[in-house]
């Protein structure tokens, strides 16, 4: 099935540093989304994006739907310790919807 | 609000011992998913239902069964445990074609 590739895998931030993530595809997507999960706990919906070039923000967390529509982008602004958790980029391609292997987050104070 | 409910938190069987694991919402959603998390794979689907009385399999649906009976409730079975399904399971609800809420899931260990 199609596998969704997230750029960086983990990664160490100062607290109030900015952070970029991606998330890559072979195909064509319809929608894209991101998701949050806390320590414990379910995943959360943060952000949908649904149609090419779409930026959408949500608070300190901007958001695109890349041109190609085979990738996504999430950024977060002055990052603060309650930011810590792993980030999942999810998506729809035809009828089917595949989540991506999470970008692990850490905010050091 | 409760939102999506599940049950149990934490379970260790057996193998070859059957279970199910039982999914609640009180949001009224028409889509219900069933998902199980391991390590570095993110979240991958057992099976969904679309509405009352619907299931569909999803990309890992061998060795479960589901059935939604009731628009509210979504269940997980397994029916024979082995020790490849040891994982975190989380059941989601959403209005559409993707899960919009998740619940705390659901800690399984096969021994």
């Amino acid at each position: 099935g199609q596998q969704l590739n997230q750029s960086p895998q983990s990664m160490f931030i100062q607290e109030g540093e900015d952070v970029s993530m991606n998330c890559t595809s072979s195909s064509i997507f319809n929608t894209w989304l991101w998701y949050k999960q806390d320590p414990g706990e379910g995943p959360v919906l943060l952000i949908a994006l649904y149609k090419a070039g779409e930026l959408t923000s949500n608070g300190r967390l901007t958001a695109q739907f890349g041109i190609t529509r085979k990738d996504s982008f999430l950024n977060i602004s002055a990052s603060i310790p309650s930011d810590v958790g792993i980030y999942f980029c999810a998506g729809n391609y035809g009828q089917n919807f595949v989540f991506g292997p999470g970008t692990r987050l850490s905010v050091l104070p | 609000n409760a939102g999506v409910t599940q049950t149990p938190k934490f379970r260790v069987l057996k193998t070859g011992q059957s279970m199910t694991l039982l999914c609640a919402q009180d949001m009224n959603h028409e889509y219900m998913y069933w998902y199980r998390q391991d390590p570095g794979m993110g979240l991958r689907l057992i099976h969904y239902s679309v509405g009352e009385g619907t299931t569909a399999k999803g990309e890992v649906p061998d060795g479960y069964n589901v059935s939604r009976l009731k628009k509210q409730n979504f269940l997980l079975g397994l029916e024979s445990a082995a020790p490849s399904q040891t994982s975190v399971y989380f059941c989601a609800s959403g209005p559409g074609l993707w899960p919009q809420h998740f619940g705390d899931g659901t800690r399984l260990s096969i021994l």
